[in-house]
C-alpha cells in the first residue's frame, strides 16, 4: 500500500521569505500524482499544485513549486515570498488508481 | 461554479447518539468521496461513490457507519451510534470522474463526541 510521509509537524517563516516543506512517499507504481493541499482555519482543502510522475519537469503556481525526485520519491513543496495568508495546514498527497492517500501534514506559520 | 456543501458546520453529540451528515457535490461531479479527519492527522478515506453506487468503502466501520447517495447527487453519512473515537472532521469532496486531477473538497463537519 503507498504510504506518505510528511516528517515537520511544525514550521514557521518570516513574510517575505522561503519555506520547503518535505514529503516523501512509497510506492511500487509507475504512474501516479502527487498533490499538496492547504487547509486554512476554514477546514476547506485547497488544492495549491499537482505533480504527474512521468513529467520530469517540475510544476510550478506563480509562488508555489515543487522538488520531484521520482527516484528518492521525495515531492517538496517550496513557498517563495511568504505571506501571512500562507499560515494553514499543508497536506502532500499521493493519487493512483483511484487511491487518494495524505500525509499527516506540516503546519506552517508565517510570522510578520 | 458552487463549491462543496456540507453541513452543519459542528456537531456535538453524547457518545451512543446518532448523528448525519449532509453533502452536496459540485454539480455534474460523479464522484464523491467522504474522509474522515482526526485532530493531527491527514483525511482518511471512508467511502467513495460513483455516482450512487459505492466503489470502495474498505476502510468505513460498518457496525456503526453508513453513508448512502440517492439519485447520484447529495449523500448522507450517519454514525449510530457514535463513541468518543468518532470525534474529528468529516470532509467531503467530489471530482468529475476519479480522476488524476485532484478533488474539491467542502468546509467539513467538526463532530465531537463527549
Amino acid at each position: 500500500a503507498q504510504t506518505v510521509t510528511q516528517s515537520q509537524p511544525e514550521m514557521s517563516v518570516q513574510e517575505a521569505e522561503t519555506v520547503t516543506l518535505s514529503c516523501t512517499y512509497d510506492t511500487s507504481e509507475n504512474n501516479y500524482y502527487l498533490f499538496w493541499y492547504k487547509q486554512p482555519p476554514s477546514r476547506q482543502m485547497i488544492l495549491v499544485i499537482r505533480q504527474e510522475a512521468y513529467k520530469q519537469q517540475n510544476a510550478t503556481e506563480n509562488r508555489f513549486s515543487v522538488n520531484f525526485q521520482k527516484a528518492a520519491k521525495s515531492f517538496s513543496l517550496k513557498i517563495s515570498d511568504s505571506q501571512l495568508g500562507d499560515t494553514a495546514m499543508y497536506f502532500c498527497a499521493f493519487y493512483n488508481n483511484n487511491d487518494m492517500r495524505f500525509g499527516a501534514g506540516t503546519r506552517l506559520t508565517v510570522k510578520p | 461554479e458552487a463549491g462543496v456543501a456540507q453541513s452543519p458546520r459542528y456537531k456535538i453529540i453524547e457518545k451512543r447518539q446518532s448523528v448525519a451528515f449532509w453533502c452536496n457535490p459540485i454539480s455534474g461531479h460523479a464522484t464523491l468521496y467522504w474522509y474522515q479527519q482526526i485532530l493531527g492527522q491527514g483525511p482518511k478515506l471512508l467511502i467513495q461513490f460513483q455516482n450512487n453506487g459505492v466503489v470502495d468503502d474498505s476502510q468505513l466501520p460498518k457496525d456503526r457507519f453508513s453513508a448512502e447517495r440517492l439519485k447520484g447527487v447529495d449523500s448522507t453519512l450517519k454514525i449510530q451510534p457514535a463513541k468518543l473515537e468518532d470525534s474529528a472532521v468529516y470532509l467531503c469532496a467530489s471530482s468529475l470522474t476519479a480522476n488524476e486531477r485532484g478533488y474539491t473538497f467542502g468546509s467539513g463537519t467538526r463532530l465531537t463526541v463527549v
